[in-house]
């Protein structure tokens, strides 16, 4: 069964200060992974995607098959990078997104 | 303008009293889903539907139900609230094919007493 695990409840870290926020996965096959953001009080949105190789309000994400992992990073934070952040896994065929259990980023002044 | 949309946004009920979760999107979306959020315990899955009259149950299904009649419209369906389903409901919906991003509704902050 496919599982998506974010070891981090809560990370704090200063303003310009690097972030890393890691996601784990399990699966046997070639998965789709994603980063998703919940600001406060907003809906979730897509944030990135490992197939775009795209890099968003500067966070990049990288797919290591090796070590199953697809950790979020960012070089230096900035206050409205705090947010609630999901990591997110589909398999090759036609299932929906899973979720792992989110990593609440808090950046301080 | 595409977008997932949740009715209602807040909602206090009784133990008991059936309601439902209205959730309709206007992407022409296969998928459609169900989420709760809980603190400590992130998005969890309640059911999906892959199409219209096809849904299945994800993670947490026990006390709810759902329907897939038209492609446009998921709704939840809680026939007895209990306070254990106190929690946010997202619902989301997204293209059938590899690389498309779910789309959420902005969520239904429910409150069972």
């Amino acid at each position: 069964a496919q599982r998506v695990t974010q070891p981090e409840k809560l990370l704090s870290v200063f303003k310009g200060a690097p972030v890393e926020l890691k996601c784990n996965y399990s699966y046997s096959g070639s998965p789709e992974l994603f980063w998703y953001v919940q600001y406060s009080r907003q809906r979730l949105q897509l944030l990135l995607r490992h197939i775009s190789r795209e890099s968003i309000k500067g966070f990049t994400a990288d797919l290591n098959k090796g070590e199953t992992s697809f950790h979020l990073k960012k070089p230096f934070a900035q206050e409205e990078d705090s947010a609630m952040y999901y990591c997110a896994l589909r398999d090759a065929g036609n299932t929906p997104l899973v979720f792992g259990k989110g990593t609440r980023l808090s950046v301080i002044a | 303008e595409a977008q997932v949309t949740q009715n209602p946004r807040y909602l206090i009920t009784v133990t008991g009293k059936k309601l439902t979760v209205t959730c309709s999107q206007n992407m022409n979306h296969e998928y459609m889903s169900w989420y709760r959020q809980d603190p400590g315990l992130g998005l969890r899955q309640i059911y999906y539907s892959m199409n219209v009259e096809v849904t299945d149950k994800g993670d947490v299904p026990e006390g709810y139900k759902v329907s897939r009649k038209e492609k446009r419209n998921f709704p939840l369906i809680l026939e007895s609230p209990s306070p254990n389903q106190t929690s946010l409901y997202f619902c989301a919906s997204s293209l059938s094919y590899r690389g498309t991003e779910a789309f959420f509704g902005q969520g239904t902050r429910l409150t069972v007493v």
